[in-house]
């Protein structure tokens, strides 16, 4: 079955480390996002990519860093220079062609608190 | 901007229906979806609109109003596990991505 993984669910991290979450697709998406969700708040977009080799800043893009090197993987580092990182990081993809209906397909999440 | 409003939290008796609204700007306008997420799970796709009118899936149903920037959800039969945030999204020509709302907390209670 197609789906979008997201590894790991839960993440712990001390001050001052980075780390890396995965999200592997194998839907044949083109596109990818990397959303954060803090309690009472909408999803807001950190990074996305439309095409291999290439993403664009989202919205709250500072502290955090993105690779694209293949289709179905869109890993995000959250470097020691984001402040505040604890959240619920949520990763999705979509087929081009907006106009059909095609909305996103999420993954399910990972938790990441900072010790 | 892509202003997404929808009100916060609302309360309802089990079997009971509920409306939730969502307004946005009209400008550029390409679809609306409305997801669910329950609490730390990923947003799950419940529909699509992108012409005017009503949308019916099961309990759930949708309504769009293009001409006045509007959509609701329509949740009858309220059960347990409809308890979740239900999130607007709407698609806008040009843009790569998705505008959400901030989502509305429904709380189910016996």
């Amino acid at each position: 079955d197609g789906g979008i993984t997201q590894s790991p669910k839960y993440l712990f991290r001390k001050e001052g480390q980075n780390v890396t979450l995965s999200c592997e697709q194998n839907l044949n998406h083109d596109a990818m996002y990397w959303y954060r969700q803090d309690p009472g708040q909408g999803l807001r977009l950190i990074y996305y990519s439309q095409i291999v080799n290439d993403f664009q800043k989202g919205d709250i893009a500072e502290g955090y860093s993105v690779s694209r090197e293949k289709k179905e993987s869109f890993p995000l580092t959250v470097t020691s220079a984001q402040k505040n990182p604890t959240a619920f990081y949520l990763c999705a993809s979509r087929a081009t062609g907006m106009e059909s209906g095609y909305g996103y397909t999420f993954g399910s999440g990972t938790r990441l608190t900072v010790v | 901007g892509q202003n997404i409003d929808q009100p916060t939290e609302m309360t309802a008796t089990e079997g009971a229906i509920v409306q939730i609204n969502c307004t946005y700007q009209t400008s550029g306008f390409n679809g609306l979806f409305w997801y669910q997420q329950h609490a730390g799970e990923a947003p799950t796709f419940l529909s699509y609109n992108v012409l005017d009118g009503l949308e019916e899936k099961g309990r759930f149903s949708s309504f769009l109003s293009r001409s006045k920037g509007y959509s609701y959800l329509l949740l009858k039969e309220l059960q347990m596990k409809d308890s979740a945030s239900y999130l607007c999204a709407v698609n806008y020509y040009g843009n790569n991505r998705l505008a959400f709302g901030k989502g509305n907390q429904v709380v189910v209670i016996p």
